[in-house]
């Protein structure tokens, strides 16, 4: 079982560029979550997914955009990046959307926006 | 979400128990404890957590005050494998639309020879 993969591991984009980040989870997760993490500031929630057709904003959502037609995919895209999305993003799932549930997460895609 | 307080660093010998201490002072009923920990340029990955009872799994101990203002986790016999940045999340146990987690600033655990 992988659990939750992520793709490119790393990224070299120019600013301006539209890049489209992939997650797949293979646990049958109904909720899915995007994170971004930067030096201080910890990981910070993108968008989050409950299920499979339904996403939601989290506390730093602009400039992306997210789309969950199946259950095991959630890919986050930026539509015209920047340099200030230059960072670290992880994708995790969890069973449900419950606050005990646990959060599995990925490998990470590092980005770099020039 | 109730704030957590954590030191910043912590060293432990190898094979030595690593204990590290967390404070939730304005922790609520209906909260939980989580631990998660992020080994370098790694996903962060779940360790334990607990509503008021100490909690045991493979990987470590969950130790919570009777008053549950603060908590320790223990990892009983730390390896090298160990080294990572441990991080203490409470979280309440209604559904929490959103499900996010709030990592702070954790601590970063260097287990030496």
């Amino acid at each position: 079982i992988a659990g939750i993969t992520q793709a490119p591991t790393s990224q070299i984009l120019a600013a301006g560029r539209r890049m489209t980040l992939r997650c797949t989870q293979d646990m049958r997760h109904n909720a899915m979550y995007w994170y971004r993490q930067d030096l201080g500031l910890g990981l910070r929630l993108i968008h989050y997914s409950n299920t499979a057709g339904t996403t939601g904003k989290g506390e730093v959502p602009d400039g992306y955009s997210v789309s969950r037609a199946n259950t095991d995919d959630f890919p986050l895209t930026l539509a015209s990046a920047v340099p200030s999305q230059t960072s670290v993003y992880f994708c995790a799932s969890s069973e449900g959307d419950r606050s005990t549930d646990t959060q599995y997460f990925g490998p990470g895609t590092r980005l770099t926006v020039l | 979400d109730a704030k957590t307080t954590q030191p910043p660093s912590m060293d432990c010998a190898e094979g030595r128990a690593a204990n590290l201490p967390c404070n939730h002072s304005t922790i609520s009923g209906n909260e939980y404890v989580y631990w998660y920990r992020q080994i370098h340029s790694q996903g962060p990955q779940y360790i334990i957590h607990g509503l008021k009872n100490n909690e045991t799994n493979e990987m470590a101990s969950l130790i919570i005050t009777e008053d549950r203002k603060s908590s320790t986790l223990i990892l009983p016999h730390a390896t090298l494998r160990d080294t990572a940045v441990y991080y203490c999340i409470v979280r309440p146990w209604f559904y929490n639309q959103g499900g996010k987690l709030i990592f702070g600033q954790g601590t970063e655990l260097s287990v030496k020879p």
